[in-house]
């Protein structure tokens, strides 16, 4: 089965660091783009980062909000990828998604597989 | 940074009816353009991807258009399963960022 599930939210104080796990299954991990987005609780979407697929440079990219505090990183032969959250504030409370970029045939991207998300809650 | 910038942010329509979602861009990102719907509780899901295509499982009740700065997203004969919050996201360039959402209620 095609599937992304995600892992390792939790409770953490702010200041706190937690690591964010998402397995993936059912297609070839390796060569995938991924992508964590998170949401607040009752807001929007928010993009966090994207870590490319190594044959195409694996190339790391962050939201201005996370810099310097989040790391993306994958293992591909675990079939996972990471989300290091350090620094954490209260603001950063929200579910966390990890999510494959695809391109259409002209190489326009979308998010195409979604996992359920893992809630992060910071909190004194 | 790309803004996205959705109308409404709510809206209530019945069934049958026929609702228009507009979506506008702090400047152009051409057609990398996608819809995402999410039911409460749910992940969103991959609606329709650049501009105009219309991701497999949905109905061809739903048509997206625009290029450029200003995009729709039209859902015909609203069916009760239509609920939920819509999002546009540009794919333009990072950091990819997403419409506030538009909350569509069916009477």
């Amino acid at each position: 089965e095609v599937q992304l599930v995600e892992s390792g939210g939790g409770l953490v104080k702010p200041g706190g660091s937690l690591r964010l796990s998402c397995a993936a299954s059912g297609f070839t991990f390796s060569d995938a783009w991924m992508n964590w987005v998170r949401q607040a609780p009752g807001k929007g979407l928010e993009w966090v980062g994207r870590i490319k697929a190594k044959p195409d440079g694996g190339t790391i990219d962050y939201a201005a909000p996370v810099k310097g505090r989040f790391t993306v990183s994958r293992d591909d032969s675990k079939n996972t990828l990471y989300l290091q959250m350090n620094s954490l504030k209260i603001d950063d409370t929200a579910v966390y998604y990890c999510t494959t970029e695809v391109p259409d045939n002209w190489g326009r991207f979308y998010f195409d597989l979604w996992g359920r998300g893992t809630l992060v809650t910071v909190s004194s | 940074d790309i803004q996205m910038t959705q109308s409404p942010s709510s809206l209530s329509a019945s069934g049958g009816d026929s609702v228009t979602i507009t979506c506008r861009a702090s400047q152009s990102v051409s057609s990398y353009l996608n819809w995402y719907r999410q039911i409460p509780g749910k992940p969103p899901e991959l609606l329709m991807y650049a501009a105009s295509s219309l991701q497999r499982g949905f109905p061809s009740r739903f048509s997206g258009s625009g290029s450029g700065t200003d995009f729709t997203l039209t859902i015909d004969r609203l069916q009760p399963d239509d609920f939920g919050t819509y999002y546009c996201q540009q794919s333009y360039n990072t950091p990819y960022t997403f419409g506030q959402g538009t909350k569509l209620e069916i009477k």
